[in-house]
């Protein structure tokens, strides 16, 4: 399986903006993946924010604000996930995961200190 | 939309569990459905996916041949059936609603399964 790569933690200031990164291998390529991102805080289950494949491709978790963005950077393998307008409830652990295929593949999650 | 786990505990390693997930607020027989688990401290990892009409079946390699994903429609509910459980499969267990754009929209609140001697 794949492993896609996420910097354990990460953090900004209220107001601020956040850019979560995901990297894939570079046996294969962020082009041809949805990159879907899910947050999770502590005692609580995952919850599904956006997936981001192109900007023609894309879609939003119901009540997710648009201050959650996704985005690639295909220079560097990478999908991001945006955090623009930083609120105290960000603080949580962010999830990317794709489809290889076969299954369903994870990054290790990257912690959101908003400081 | 509510997804209610159930039949975690504790086991021997080697042991037998089936954990269950009761659908309701929804068309349960329309939707592929996902179990997903978490290690204490630890990531996210997919286990298993089946589609709406259990043709399409999938497994993570590490449970592939002791675990078994199924489902019955009439009575709304999700299960996973597994054997020779090990240490490492200690974790959260989640059932997860799979959207036809393929993210997990709903998810459970997830039971403990704690494999120990």
């Amino acid at each position: 399986q794949p492993v896609l790569t996420q910097p354990p933690s990460s953090s900004a200031s209220p107001g601020e903006s956040a850019r979560l990164t995901c990297t894939l291998p570079s046996d294969i390529n962020v082009g041809t993946y949805n990159i879907y991102w899910y947050q999770q805080k502590p005692g609580s289950p995952p919850r599904y924010l956006l997936h981001y494949n192109s900007d023609s491709d894309k879609g939003q978790g119901s009540g997710v604000p648009s201050r959650f963005s996704g985005s690639k950077d295909a220079s560097a393998n990478t999908g991001i996930l945006l955090i623009s307008g930083l609120r105290s409830e960000d603080e949580a652990d962010y999830y990317c995961m794709i489809w290889p295929g076969n299954a369903w593949v994870f990054g290790g999650g990257t912690k959101l200190t908003v400081l | 939309v509510q997804l209610v786990e159930s039949g975690g505990g504790l086991v021997k390693p080697g042991g037998s569990l089936r954990l269950s997930c009761a659908a309701s607020g929804f068309t349960f027989s329309s939707y592929s459905m996902n179990w997903l688990r978490q290690a204490p401290g630890k990531g996210l990892e997919w286990v298993s996916s089946i589609s709406s009409g259990s043709s399409y079946i999938y497994y993570a390699d590490s449970v592939k041949g002791r675990f078994t994903i199924s489902r019955d429609n009439a009575k709304n509910s999700l299960y996973l059936h597994m054997n020779s459980l090990r240490a490492e499969d200690t974790a959260v267990y989640y059932c997860a609603r799979q959207l036809p754009d393929h993210s997990f929209d709903y998810w459970g609140q997830g039971t403990l399964v704690t494999v120990s001697s």
